[in-house]
Protein backbone atom coordinates (compact mmCIF):
# COMPACT_ATOMS: atom_id res chain seq x y z
CA UNK A 1 0.00 0.00 0.00
CA UNK A 2 1.21 3.16 -0.81
CA UNK A 3 1.24 5.62 2.45
CA UNK A 4 3.12 8.84 3.69
CA UNK A 5 3.29 9.61 7.12
CA UNK A 6 4.29 13.00 8.93
CA UNK A 7 5.94 13.00 12.22
CA UNK A 8 7.46 15.75 14.04
CA UNK A 9 4.89 18.45 14.81
CA UNK A 10 4.02 19.95 17.88
CA UNK A 11 4.60 23.02 20.15
CA UNK A 12 7.17 25.33 19.40
CA UNK A 13 7.88 29.19 20.32
CA UNK A 14 8.51 32.21 18.26
CA UNK A 15 11.38 32.27 16.91
CA UNK A 16 12.05 28.61 17.36
CA UNK A 17 12.57 25.23 15.34
CA UNK A 18 10.77 21.75 14.12
CA UNK A 19 11.88 19.26 12.42
CA UNK A 20 9.18 17.70 9.98
CA UNK A 21 9.64 14.11 8.77
CA UNK A 22 7.31 12.36 5.77
CA UNK A 23 8.04 8.44 6.07
CA UNK A 24 6.87 6.58 2.91
CA UNK A 25 6.05 3.56 1.63
CA UNK A 26 4.58 1.11 -1.22
CA UNK A 27 6.59 2.75 -4.14
CA UNK A 28 10.40 3.56 -5.24
CA UNK A 29 10.62 6.83 -3.58
CA UNK A 30 13.41 7.91 -5.48
CA UNK A 31 11.43 7.81 -8.80
CA UNK A 32 9.36 10.89 -7.54
CA UNK A 33 8.90 14.28 -6.57
CA UNK A 34 7.64 15.42 -3.18
CA UNK A 35 5.65 18.84 -1.71
CA UNK A 36 4.97 20.40 1.04
CA UNK A 37 1.33 21.97 1.74
CA UNK A 38 0.01 23.53 4.84
CA UNK A 39 -3.35 24.61 5.99
CA UNK A 40 -4.17 27.16 8.54
CA UNK A 41 -7.23 26.38 11.02
CA UNK A 42 -10.14 26.78 8.69
CA UNK A 43 -8.46 28.46 6.09
CA UNK A 44 -7.15 27.13 2.71
CA UNK A 45 -4.20 25.15 1.16
CA UNK A 46 -0.87 27.08 1.36
CA UNK A 47 1.84 25.59 -0.66
CA UNK A 48 5.05 25.38 1.13
CA UNK A 49 8.35 23.39 -0.77
CA UNK A 50 8.81 21.30 -3.57
CA UNK A 51 11.84 18.95 -4.29
CA UNK A 52 12.68 16.31 -6.69
CA UNK A 53 16.02 14.68 -7.38
CA UNK A 54 18.12 17.87 -7.99
CA UNK A 55 15.71 20.92 -7.71
CA UNK A 56 14.06 22.62 -4.96
CA UNK A 57 11.48 25.47 -4.78
CA UNK A 58 9.92 27.36 -1.77
CA UNK A 59 7.05 29.76 -1.30
CA UNK A 60 8.36 33.09 -0.58
CA UNK A 61 6.63 33.17 2.83
CA UNK A 62 9.58 30.43 4.21
CA UNK A 63 12.26 30.93 1.87
CA UNK A 64 15.63 31.44 4.08
CA UNK A 65 13.70 30.26 6.93
CA UNK A 66 12.87 26.41 5.78
CA UNK A 67 14.85 23.73 4.30
CA UNK A 68 13.52 20.65 2.30
CA UNK A 69 15.27 17.70 1.97
CA UNK A 70 14.93 13.46 0.66
CA UNK A 71 17.26 10.80 2.09
CA UNK A 72 16.48 8.57 -0.58
CA UNK A 73 17.85 5.78 1.34
CA UNK A 74 15.33 6.31 4.19
CA UNK A 75 12.82 6.39 1.54
CA UNK A 76 11.89 9.99 3.33
CA UNK A 77 11.03 13.43 3.14
CA UNK A 78 11.99 16.04 5.86
CA UNK A 79 10.93 20.17 6.23
CA UNK A 80 13.80 21.54 8.87
CA UNK A 81 11.28 24.98 9.97
CA UNK A 82 13.37 27.87 11.68
CA UNK A 83 12.59 30.99 12.93
CA UNK A 84 9.24 30.30 13.47
CA UNK A 85 6.19 32.46 13.53
CA UNK A 86 2.95 32.73 14.49
CA UNK A 87 1.45 32.37 10.98
CA UNK A 88 3.14 29.02 10.44
CA UNK A 89 0.75 27.33 12.72
CA UNK A 90 -0.73 24.89 10.50
CA UNK A 91 -1.25 20.97 9.56
CA UNK A 92 1.23 19.90 7.30
CA UNK A 93 1.14 17.20 5.07
CA UNK A 94 3.92 15.96 2.70
CA UNK A 95 2.18 14.97 -1.28
CA UNK A 96 3.91 12.70 -3.64
CA UNK A 97 4.01 14.70 -7.27
CA UNK A 98 2.37 13.08 -10.19
CA UNK A 99 3.69 14.02 -13.24
CA UNK A 100 5.66 16.73 -11.82
CA UNK A 101 2.96 19.10 -10.37
CA UNK A 102 0.16 17.30 -9.23
CA UNK A 103 0.00 15.82 -5.80
CA UNK A 104 -1.66 11.82 -6.30
CA UNK A 105 -1.03 10.99 -2.67
CA UNK A 106 -0.80 13.44 0.67
CA UNK A 107 0.01 11.78 4.12
CA UNK A 108 -2.47 12.85 7.08
CA UNK A 109 -0.72 15.28 8.33
CA UNK A 110 0.94 16.79 11.09
CA UNK A 111 -0.29 19.50 13.52
CA UNK A 112 2.25 22.49 13.93
CA UNK A 113 1.11 25.09 16.36
CA UNK A 114 3.79 28.29 17.04
CA UNK A 115 3.05 30.34 20.20
CA UNK A 116 4.69 31.20 23.62
CA UNK B 1 2.01 36.37 -8.68
CA UNK B 2 -0.48 34.16 -10.14
CA UNK B 3 -3.90 34.26 -8.53
CA UNK B 4 -6.73 31.72 -8.92
CA UNK B 5 -10.33 32.44 -7.85
CA UNK B 6 -12.97 30.00 -6.64
CA UNK B 7 -16.25 31.04 -5.10
CA UNK B 8 -16.61 30.19 -1.63
CA UNK B 9 -19.47 28.10 -1.83
CA UNK B 10 -21.74 25.89 -4.00
CA UNK B 11 -24.48 24.44 -2.81
CA UNK B 12 -26.52 22.26 -5.20
CA UNK B 13 -29.88 19.72 -4.15
CA UNK B 14 -28.93 15.82 -4.84
CA UNK B 15 -28.94 14.86 -8.32
CA UNK B 16 -27.95 18.18 -9.46
CA UNK B 17 -25.18 19.35 -11.53
CA UNK B 18 -22.69 20.93 -9.73
CA UNK B 19 -20.18 23.18 -11.19
CA UNK B 20 -17.12 25.09 -9.20
CA UNK B 21 -15.12 27.66 -11.34
CA UNK B 22 -11.39 28.97 -11.09
CA UNK B 23 -10.64 31.87 -12.76
CA UNK B 24 -7.01 33.03 -13.37
CA UNK B 25 -5.40 34.77 -15.89
CA UNK B 26 -5.11 32.55 -19.24
CA UNK B 27 -5.44 29.46 -16.91
CA UNK B 28 -6.24 27.60 -20.15
CA UNK B 29 -2.66 27.43 -21.14
CA UNK B 30 -1.91 25.77 -17.85
CA UNK B 31 -2.47 22.40 -16.47
CA UNK B 32 -5.22 22.32 -13.63
CA UNK B 33 -5.77 19.98 -11.04
CA UNK B 34 -8.63 19.42 -8.58
CA UNK B 35 -8.60 18.53 -5.19
CA UNK B 36 -11.35 17.40 -3.17
CA UNK B 37 -10.96 17.57 0.78
CA UNK B 38 -13.77 16.23 3.52
CA UNK B 39 -14.05 17.63 6.78
CA UNK B 40 -10.98 16.59 8.86
CA UNK B 41 -9.31 14.30 6.30
CA UNK B 42 -6.21 15.06 3.67
CA UNK B 43 -7.37 16.20 -0.01
CA UNK B 44 -7.39 13.76 -2.59
CA UNK B 45 -7.05 14.52 -6.10
CA UNK B 46 -10.24 13.96 -8.35
CA UNK B 47 -8.82 15.52 -11.72
CA UNK B 48 -5.58 16.25 -13.12
CA UNK B 49 -4.57 17.95 -16.26
CA UNK B 50 -7.39 19.69 -16.60
CA UNK B 51 -9.86 16.84 -17.21
CA UNK B 52 -8.19 13.22 -16.74
CA UNK B 53 -10.05 11.23 -13.74
CA UNK B 54 -7.93 8.68 -11.48
CA UNK B 55 -8.55 5.09 -11.06
CA UNK B 56 -11.67 5.12 -8.35
CA UNK B 57 -12.85 8.65 -8.79
CA UNK B 58 -16.34 8.46 -9.80
CA UNK B 59 -17.42 9.01 -13.78
CA UNK B 60 -19.51 11.98 -12.48
CA UNK B 61 -16.83 14.07 -11.78
CA UNK B 62 -14.78 15.55 -15.17
CA UNK B 63 -13.18 18.95 -15.59
CA UNK B 64 -12.52 21.53 -18.45
CA UNK B 65 -10.31 24.36 -18.85
CA UNK B 66 -9.98 27.18 -21.78
CA UNK B 67 -9.58 30.73 -21.56
CA UNK B 68 -9.72 32.20 -18.36
CA UNK B 69 -11.77 29.57 -16.77
CA UNK B 70 -10.95 26.06 -15.66
CA UNK B 71 -14.12 24.41 -13.77
CA UNK B 72 -14.91 21.01 -12.02
CA UNK B 73 -18.83 19.38 -12.92
CA UNK B 74 -20.02 17.35 -10.78
CA UNK B 75 -23.28 15.49 -12.42
CA UNK B 76 -25.89 13.59 -9.76
CA UNK B 77 -24.45 15.03 -6.70
CA UNK B 78 -24.60 13.05 -3.87
CA UNK B 79 -24.51 13.67 -0.30
CA UNK B 80 -21.25 12.35 -0.02
CA UNK B 81 -19.76 14.98 -2.63
CA UNK B 82 -19.91 17.31 0.36
CA UNK B 83 -16.37 18.92 0.96
CA UNK B 84 -13.93 21.89 -0.20
CA UNK B 85 -12.81 21.66 -3.34
CA UNK B 86 -9.33 23.47 -4.50
CA UNK B 87 -8.16 24.27 -7.87
CA UNK B 88 -4.17 24.10 -8.41
CA UNK B 89 -1.64 25.06 -11.09
CA UNK B 90 1.83 25.61 -11.60
CA UNK B 91 2.69 29.03 -12.38
CA UNK B 92 6.38 28.57 -14.64
CA UNK B 93 7.08 32.20 -14.16
CA UNK B 94 7.73 32.11 -10.58
CA UNK B 95 8.34 28.48 -10.08
CA UNK B 96 5.32 28.09 -7.53
CA UNK B 97 2.93 25.82 -7.23
CA UNK B 98 -0.58 28.27 -6.41
CA UNK B 99 -3.67 27.04 -5.04
CA UNK B 100 -7.56 28.72 -5.88
CA UNK B 101 -9.07 29.56 -1.96
CA UNK B 102 -11.09 26.74 -1.97
CA UNK B 103 -15.05 26.40 -2.77
CA UNK B 104 -17.30 24.69 0.06
CA UNK B 105 -20.00 22.13 -1.85
CA UNK B 106 -23.22 21.75 0.25
CA UNK B 107 -25.38 19.17 -0.92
Amino acid sequence: EVQLVESGGGLAQPGGSLRLSCATSGFTFSNYEFNWVRQAPGKGLEWVSYISRSTIFYADSVKGRFTTSRDNAKNSLYLQMNSLRADDTAIYYCARGFGGFAFDIWGQGTMVTVSS
Amino acid sequence: SYVLTQPPSVSVAPGETARIACVGNNVGSKSVHWYQQKAGQAPVVVIYYDSDRPSGIPERFSGSNSGNTATLTIIRVEAGDEAVYFCQVWDTNTDHVVFGGGTKLTV
